[in-house]
């Protein structure tokens, strides 16, 4: 059975840091494009980040490029988001997702049930 | 303002049959790429329901369809039940932003 768990969302400052882990399992992990997708309080989805199979090659949303960096580590079945420069608009549940198909036509298959991340004074 | 516009509500009888818009534009639907959708019921993650612009996963009742033309896409739901009470987002990739998700759709049944 495929299962992904988020983990590390806590309550963070404003201008804070935080790391986000996602631990995978059921699948061949590194098979696999991982994403990062977040859902701000009653409002809709938005992607943030992906990392393809090895790590070589990521992307990100202009909304968190330069301040967020996502990684995994394939002998552990982990996937990571750091999170740098926290600002409120980056409070969301933060769930990550098992991609599929090729890079543009990519869609989620699985997803975690989410961490959520508060950033707030 | 989402890349991808979708109705903010739509609502049905039971046993009635609604769709669900997705309006995108020339960098993303109108380019070719594919169109997926998800069905989030309250307080659970979101769940893959058509992915292809049309196929559906295993498990996914026959009652869901998708389809897409031009611009645009649709997920079409007939035999309405009191359990397809949920939103519903599409997603899709556009060329100069990547990946795309539609602001989202809240389906009441009466």
């Amino acid at each position: 059975e495929v299962q992904l768990v988020e983990s590390g969302g806590v309550v963070v400052q404003p201008g804070g840091s935080l790391r986000l882990s996602c631990a995978a399992s059921g699948f061949t992990f590194d098979d696999y494009t991982m994403h990062w997708v977040r859902q701000a309080p009653g409002k809709g989805l938005e992607w943030i980040s992906l990392i393809n199979w090895d790590g070589d090659s990521t992307s990100y949303a202009d909304s968190v490029k330069g301040r967020f960096t996502i990684s995994r580590d394939n002998s552990k079945n982990f996937l990571y988001l750091q999170m740098n420069s926290l600002t409120t608009d980056d409070t969301a549940l933060y769930y990550c997702a098992k991609g599929r198909g090729a890079y543009s036509s990519a869609w989620y298959d699985y997803w975690g049930q989410g961490t959520l991340v508060t950033v707030s004074a | 303002q989402s890349v991808l516009t979708q109705p903010p509500s739509v609502s049905g009888a039971p046993g009635q049959r609604v769709t669900i818009s997705c309006t995108g534009s020339s960098s993303n639907i109108g380019a070719g790429y594919d169109v997926h959708w998800y069905q989030q019921l309250p307080g659970t993650a979101p769940k893959l329901l058509i992915y292809g612009n049309s196929d559906r996963p295993s498990g996914v009742p026959d009652r869901f369809s998708g389809s897409k033309s031009g611009t645009s896409a649709s997920l079409a739901i007939t035999g309405l039940q009191a359990e397809d009470e949920a939103d519903y987002y599409c997603q899709s990739y556009d060329s100069n932003l990547s990946v795309v998700f539609g602001g989202g759709t809240k389906l009441t049944v009466l």
